[in-house]
């Protein structure tokens, strides 16, 4: 059975630091990786996703990497600001199932 | 109306009423998920619609009782819900596996 977990489980930084968040799953047999952020409330905006055979993409100040071999992924957060606070989250796909990581609840102070 | 958008955005019900949620996709994708999503659990995946047809069940009570008429709606019909479904609930379209979710419906049970 997939299990996805995400560390840290909160972080809290100043703006303009640069920061990684992690995702780890358990088995590597999967189809892509998506990156979310959630908003109090809200439902789940799309960052970025990657193919699994892929090692990484980029969107403005964000770049995921996927090392599918150890089961990894990161999150970079380049210069981050006040409107980068919200909850990020990790989820693997296979097939049409995905498992979602618990996510990593990230404040950035001005 | 463009997305995925998800009515009502906040339900209140009793235990023995009935109610239905209702999720639409504006994107030509071919699949559809439901998820709960409860406080301080991951994103839970509930069930899965591709072309119409159900392709993932994952052990959900029979008490949420989900219809796809066409590959645009979505529904999850209640009935006799518990205190502990109060949740948020998601619903999601994807096509070639990058997923995109509505903003969620609210959903408290009395």
């Amino acid at each position: 059975k997939q299990e996805v977990t995400q560390i840290p489980a909160a972080l809290s930084v100043p703006e303009g630091e640069n920061l990684v968040l992690n995702c780890s799953f358990t088995d590597s047999a999967i189809y892509n990786l998506q990156w979310f952020r959630q908003d109090p409330g809200k439902g789940l905006t799309s960052l970025l996703l990657i193919q699994s055979s892929q090692r990484e993409q980029t969107s403005g100040r964000l770049n995921a990497s996927l090392d599918k071999s150890s089961g990894r992924s990161t999150l970079y957060i380049a210069a981050s600001q006040p409107g980068d606070s919200a909850t990020y989250l990790c989820a693997v796909g296979y097939g049409q199932n995905f498992v979602f990581g618990p996510g990593t609840r990230l404040s950035v102070l001005p | 109306e463009t997305g995925v958008t998800q009515t009502p955005r906040h339900l209140v019900m009793g235990m023995t009423n009935k109610k239905s949620l209702k999720c639409e996709q504006h994107l030509g994708h071919n699949a559809m998920y439901w998820y709960k999503q409860s406080a301080k659990k991951p994103l839970e995946l509930m069930f899965v619609y591709n072309f119409k047809e159900q392709t993932e069940n994952n052990s959900v009570p029979s008490r949420f009782s989900p219809e796809c008429p066409n590959s645009s709606h979505l529904f999850l019909h209640l009935h006799t819900l518990q205190p502990e479904d109060s949740a948020l609930y998601l619903c999601a379209s994807s096509q070639v596996n990058e997923q995109f979710f509505g903003p969620g419906t609210r959903l408290t049970v009395l």
